[in-house]
């Protein structure tokens, strides 16, 4: 069974403070997105990375890929309230035309 | 562009009752794909249809259907419904590349009681 281990499932911090979340498994994607989803809404593609030790950047958020394409993690500097919401991390497998979903990382931003 | 649209946004219905959900997806987009989201098992795929036949399909009994349609606008079917199948069923939509982003409308709402 392919597995996406998002971590931590819970994280509550102060606004200026910064976080990372991680997306892990023992498989290799092709390509691995980030979505952010709020509540009564669904996800919102934030990134996609598709090379092995890529780092993407938007604006707060930085996004990387593991060298071996089988882990990412998300930063963001300085939590802002409006960066609350549930963080999903999703691989895309070429070979079995498949996307997996973590089960998420809820983040709530203290003001 | 306009987004993904989802219709109904909310449903009650009751066990053993059928339910139809709607999407339409992102104009240029032919590829549909259905997710079941509940707090604990998080975002199950449900399946996948391009150019109106089944391209994937999840682990879910036989009681979830769907189908699209040369437009492609997709339907979910779900019959002799359980309680067990409340959940927030979201719709995705993708332009078949090879990244796979989805794009996901609002999401229905469906509680069965």
């Amino acid at each position: 069974t392919q597995l996406l281990e998002q971590s931590p499932q819970f994280l509550s911090i102060q606004e200026g403070e910064n976080l990372t979340v991680y997306c892990n498994s023992s498989s290799v994607f092709s390509s691995l997105q980030w979505y952010r989803q709020e509540p009564g809404e669904g996800p919102v593609l934030l990134v996609t990375v598709v090379t092995g030790g890529e780092v993407k950047k938007l604006k707060r958020l930085t996004f990387q890929f593991g060298d071996a394409r089988k882990d990412s993690s998300l930063h963001i500097t300085a939590a802002q309230p409006g960066d609350t919401g549930l963080y999903l991390c999703a691989g895309f497998m070429n070979r079995d035309d498949k996307i997996i979903f973590g089960k998420g990382t809820r983040l709530h931003i203290l003001p | 562009k306009a987004g993904v649209t989802q219709t109904p946004r909310y449903l009650i219905k009751t066990r053993g009752q059928q339910v139809t959900l709607s999407c339409s997806p992102i104009s240029g987009h032919r590829s549909v794909s259905w997710y079941q989201q509940t707090p604990g098992q998080g975002l199950q795929f449900l399946f996948e249809y391009f150019s109106e036949t089944q391209r994937n399909k999840g682990n879910f009994p036989g009681r979830f259907s769907g189908r699209q349609f040369s437009n492609s606008r997709s339907e979910m079917n779900v019959s002799t419904l359980e309680l067990g199948d409340s959940a927030l069923y979201l719709c995705a939509s993708s332009w078949g590349a090879v990244a796979r982003e989805q794009y996901f409308g609002p999401g229905t709402r469906l509680t069965v009681t």
